[in-house]
Parts: C-alpha cells; sequence; structure tokens
C-alpha cells in the first residue's frame, strides 16, 4: 500500500517569496491533515479535512498561509508571503474517517533566509 | 482540552539496556494515546497506540507502553536498546472531538551508546 506522498521534499527561498507544497494521501484516506513541525517541537495541526471541506484551521495562520483540497484527494499548502519563522517541516498526514490511526508523509523541509 | 508532556528532551542509554521514555497527559475525555518515532530527515512512524482496550500496549520494534489512568501517564519501554532505536519520540493524545487531530508533546530524543 503506497503512503503519503509528499513534494518537494526540501526548499529553500527567500523571506516575502511564495511557496506551495503539495500532498497526495493514502487512496481511501477520506481525512487529510497538515502540520507544521518547527526544529526542537512537536508537530502542530495548522489544518484538517474531511474529503474537501475544512474541519478545524484554527491554527491556521490565515493572512499568509492557505490550503485547499480539490476533489477530496490531493492538496496544496500555500505559504505568502513567508516569513523567517515559517521555516519548518511541513508533514501531511492522512486517515480514514474514524481517525484512530493516522498515517504521515516524510515531510517537506522549507528554509525562508 | 488536552495536552501532553514529555519528561526529559534527551535520553541516553547503552546498548543492550532499558529504554524508559515518559509521557503524562491531561485530557477531561477518555483518551486515545500514541507513540510516534521520527527518524532523522524523515516523517512520523506509529509505534503504538491506546484506544482504550488492553491497558498494557505491544508496538512495533519491540516497544511497549502501559496506560495508566491513575497516574495519567503512558510511558514507553523497551527492555533492550539497540542501536537502530535512535531517533526522537514523540507521545501524542487525540483532540477531545475525536476528529483526529493530533496533540503531541515536544519530543524526546533517544541516544544509544555502544
Amino acid at each position: 500500500e503506497a503512503g503519503v506522498a509528499q513534494s518537494p521534499r526540501y526548499k529553500i527561498i527567500e523571506k516575502r517569496q511564495s511557496v506551495a507544497f503539495w500532498c497526495n494521501p493514502i487512496s481511501g484516506h477520506a481525512t487529510l491533515y497538515w502540520y507544521q513541525q518547527i526544529l526542537g517541537q512537536g508537530p502542530k495541526l495548522l489544518i484538517q479535512f474531511q474529503n474537501n471541506g475544512v474541519v478545524d484551521d484554527s491554527q491556521l495562520p490565515k493572512d499568509r498561509f492557505s490550503a485547499e483540497r480539490l476533489k477530496g484527494v490531493d492538496s496544496t499548502l500555500k505559504i505568502q508571503p513567508a516569513k523567517l519563522e515559517d521555516s519548518a517541516v511541513y508533514l501531511c498526514a492522512s486517515s480514514l474517517p474514524n481517525g484512530n490511526t493516522i498515517y504521515f508523509g516524510e515531510g517537506s523541509w522549507l528554509t525562508v533566509v | 482540552a488536552q495536552s501532553v508532556t514529555q519528561l526529559g528532551s534527551h535520553v541516553s542509554v547503552s546498548e543492550g539496556a532499558l529504554v524508559l521514555l515518559r509521557c503524562n497527559y491531561s485530557s477531561s475525555v477518555p483518551p486515545y494515546l500514541f507513540w510516534y518515532v521520527q527518524y532523522p530527515n524523515q516523517g512520523l512512524q506509529l509505534l503504538l497506540k491506546y484506544t482504550s482496550a488492553a491497558t498494557l500496549v505491544k508496538g512495533i520494534n519491540g516497544f511497549e507502553a502501559e496506560f495508566k489512568k491513575s497516574e495519567t501517564s503512558f510511558h514507553l519501554t523497551k527492555p533492550s536498546a539497540h542501536m537502530s532505536d535512535a531517533a526522537e519520540y514523540f507521545c501524542a493524545v487525540s483532540g477531545s472531538s475525536n476528529t483526529g487531530k493530533l496533540i503531541f508533546g515536544q519530543g524526546t530524543t533517544l541516544q544509544v551508546k555502544p
């Protein structure tokens, strides 16, 4: 069974530039999550989708972050404009609707300089 | 609200020694509890989970954890450490609404010395 796929794996951008990350969840997983993991910290949920609807985006900095999940499968997370403090690993994860087991991708590493 | 505290950001053990990584949680509802492992430059891999069945949970790679409600703890153990166990370990609790949202601790880095 294929896991959660993410791209790009690594990205370096200058502050005030924009960046987009893509995620393809495990087939059949209706729930998709984006987590932000800053170095030395545990992951923090940014946004959760159920199919193509948003369940929780309470910790998403909406002035600069946006995410969409068109057609209820793939998802894109965008940051514009990026700040230095956005340097982190962005983890995509997916699960079946009961959410008991969440499977993570390998992450997209962002460095903002 | 729910929260997780992992005691000790770094733990160092000798190869073959007991591994004990501590996790305490706070939850106003019966929790689901998880341990994840993260190897360098990789994503999170589920080690084990507690979902209100048996209090002693066995996971992959010889790890196990015991849910103790009276102590609000979910410590991770392994009888004999292997060099390949060196990684970062995260304890997590599911959100109170059971939407699947995970709340993570700060993580514990396990070092295994030869």
